[in-house]
């Protein structure tokens, strides 16, 4: 089974700070997701990265595939408090397997 | 469009007791997936299906069973409930493994 870790697990900070969330596996990934999920509801995907070393934007959020496809990392500009939530990453795996395996998340608390 | 619909959204168990956790979804998918999420932590997958008829079990399939005879029908069996199966569980549907997954709103376990 493929491990992700995401890091930091627990990130506070104040409105208008930057910030980067890693997520890092060992293994090979043949895409990688990125989700927020807010308290009592599902995740809901902010992207989808496939290309090693590809770079999307998201408004001011900055999705990075590694060019080994083995990690990824989120940066998001000038927080702000609508951005508060549990981000995970989500690798595929390639292959006959089909699974899709989480991260152990970055709880973000963005103060106003 | 109702997407990816859960039942129950809440349920208590006694140990040693069992219960079906219902998933349907209106969106042809393919791909269908059982997720459990524990109190500030990542989502870790039990069992997941590439299509009517196949199942395969994922990183924590223990204790659990599922089956898939219709497209849009995943149910998650608990055979003989256990405290360590309180948790949040959480239905997913996509076209498949590395598409955009639909998040049902989850059912809340608590195994007493």
């Amino acid at each position: 089974t493929q491990l992700l870790e995401q890091s930091p697990q627990f990130l506070s900070i104040q409105e208008g700070e930057n910030l980067t969330v890693y997520c890092n596996s060992s293994s090979v990934f043949s895409s990688l997701q990125w989700y927020r999920q807010e308290p009592g509801e599902g995740p809901v995907l902010l992207v989808t990265v496939v290309t090693g070393g590809e770079v999307k934007k998201l408004k001011r959020l900055t999705f990075q595939f590694g060019d080994a496809r083995k990690d990824s990392s989120l940066h998001i500009t000038a927080a702000q408090p609508g951005d508060t939530g549990l981000y995970l990453c989500a690798g595929a795996e390639g292959g006959a397997t089909n699974k899709l395996i989480f991260g152990t998340g970055t709880l973000l608390a963005v103060q106003p | 469009n109702a997407g990816v619909t859960q039942t129950p959204k809440f349920q208590v168990l006694k140990t040693g007791q069992s219960m079906t956790l219902q998933c349907a979804q209106d969106m042809n998918h393919e791909y269908m997936s059982w997720y459990r999420q524990d109190p500030g932590m990542g989502l870790r997958l039990i069992h997941y299906s590439v299509g009517a008829g196949i199942t395969d079990q994922g990183e924590v399939p223990n204790g659990y069973n599922v089956s898939r005879s219709t497209t849009e029908d995943f149910p998650l069996r608990l055979l003989s409930a256990a405290p360590s199966q309180t948790s949040v569980y959480f239905c997913a549907s996509a076209l498949r493994v590395n598409q955009p997954q639909h998040f049902g709103d989850g059912t809340r376990l608590s195994i007493l």
